[in-house]
């Protein structure tokens, strides 16, 4: 099965700081998905790659799979509180989407920006 | 537009006490279904999906059962809880190509003592 790793597991900036979280698939990553959730809150979708060197941007977050298509970062500039929380990233196991949405989700990583 | 309903918000059942949380879905038909768990506010792990009334399968092994009676009613059951059944529940559902990944609901938190 796959497995996603990510790092760090936990991250502490202040307010202003840039930062890049990481996830490293042990197989190839057909489907990447980046999440944000606030404690105690469910899962909000941020972005999904899909080719290999893909990049894609949405306010100050880009988030980028290499070109081997195992490791995926998201990066955040000049952090504020409001990007606080956990951010996870979830795989789709099988190639084509046909695992029925079945995603493999990494450990996860709290972000804390202290203003 | 497609919303998700969870509940409830929090519960707090004593070991051995049945379970039962639900999920719907509105604004879409024959969605796959997810029931996740998620520990200590880190990974999630897939518990149940279905792709359709009355199709469950099952990720783990557990003391846990799902049931889908209608086409937008995802219900996640047990008839006794252990303590290592706490834990946050998301239920999510998907349709077609993963393009925007899953949606999912707002969670339970489920304490058993």
């Amino acid at each position: 099965s796959q497995e996603l790793e990510q790092s760090p597991q936990s991250l502490i900036v202040q307010e202003g700081k840039n930062l890049t979280i990481n996830c490293t698939s042990s197989k190839t990553l057909y489907g990447l998905y980046w999440y944000k959730q606030k404690y105690g809150e469910g899962l909000i979708f941020l972005m999904m790659l899909q080719k290999g060197g893909e990049e894609k941007s949405h306010e100050k977050i880009t988030a980028k799979l290499d070109e081997k298509k195992q490791q995926s970062s998201l990066h955040i500039t000049a952090s504020q509180p409001s990007h606080a929380g956990i951010y996870l990233c979830g795989a789709d196991p099988l190639a084509g989407g046909t695992s029925y949405g079945k995603l493999t989700f990494g450990q996860g990583t709290i972000l804390t920006v202290h203003p | 537009s497609q919303t998700i309903h969870q509940w409830p918000a929090t519960l707090v059942q004593p070991v051995g006490s049945p379970l039962s949380l639900e999920c719907t879905v509105e604004g879409t038909s024959n969605p796959n279904l997810y029931w996740y768990r998620q520990a200590a506010g880190r990974g999630l792990q897939l518990l149940f999906y279905s792709v359709g009334i009355g199709q469950i399968s099952s990720e783990v092994p557990q003391n846990l059962s799902a049931s889908r009676p209608q086409d937008r009613q995802f219900i996640l059951s047990s008839k006794k809880l252990l303590l290592s059944d706490s834990g946050f529940y998301l239920c999510a559902w998907s349709f077609g190509p993963l393009t925007e990944g899953y949606t999912f609901g707002s969670g339970t938190r489920l304490t058993v003592v």
